[in-house]
């Protein structure tokens, strides 16, 4: 079975500073991988997804993740951080079961502080 | 933008008290799924729908959880009888029945059991 790792259940940054989430998965095949966000009294919503071609994703909000196979890796970053990145972040990979049902497993995620 | 829309936003109750909580998920969207949120183990999944059909509830406690999709517009999640462990944030999310396809979720339930 899938699963995913995010190294680091708090980051802290600077605003303007380099925002870098870590998320690691185990998948016996190739992954579709996902990267969601939840503001504070909100759902899910997604950020970018890896599913084939370019390993290079962009997202919305001006967040980017690179998937790298040799490193089971999917970081999510962001060059210059505002306050409004404020959030908690999770990465999730696709997993398929059941005759081709499809289900996410998600990490753990990641709250994400933006400091003035 | 089409949303998720998920009824009712809160709900507090009291213990032993029948919960029932309703999803409307994207038109056209195949699939279901419940999710519960909470600080200790994070998101859970805890049924999964496609057509309508359930094709898993392994994460639902079975005696007194329920998941149901009377028709393609609607789901519901009902605890009978809820007790205090049942508090949580419970999330209906939908999506198309392909693995590169992301999950939508509703803005969710926040459930308080005294």
């Amino acid at each position: 079975a899938q699963s995913v790792t995010q190294l680091g259940s708090h980051v802290s940054v600077s605003e303007g500073a380099l925002v870098l989430l870590r998320c690691n998965y185990s998948s016996s095949v190739p992954p579709y991988l996902f990267w969601y966000v939840q503001y504070p009294n909100q759902g899910l919503q997604l950020l970018l997804k890896y599913t084939t071609g370019a390993t290079l994703v962009k997202g919305i909000n001006g967040f980017e993740a690179e998937f790298k196979k040799s490193e089971t890796s999917f970081h999510l970053t962001k060059p210059s951080a505002h306050m409004s990145d404020a959030a908690e972040y999770f990465c999730a990979v696709s997993e398929t079961y059941q005759g081709g049902s499809e289900k996410l497993v998600f990490g753990k995620g990641t709250k994400l502080t933006v400091n003035p | 933008d089409a949303r998720v829309t998920q009824t009712p936003r809160h709900k507090v109750t009291e213990m032993g008290q029948e919960v029932t909580m309703r999803c409307q998920p994207i038109l056209g969207h195949n699939t279901v799924f419940w999710y519960r949120q909470t600080m200790m183990q994070g998101l859970e999944l805890l049924a999964y729908f496609r057509n309508r059909a359930p094709l898993d509830d392994s994460g639902m406690p079975k005696d007194r959880f329920s998941a149901e999709m009377p028709d393609a517009t609607l789901a519901t999640l009902k605890i009978q009888p809820s007790e205090p462990r049942d508090s949580a944030v419970y999330f209906c999310a939908s999506g198309f029945r392909q693995n590169n396809q992301p999950q939508h979720f509703g803005d969710g339930t926040r459930l308080s059991i005294l």
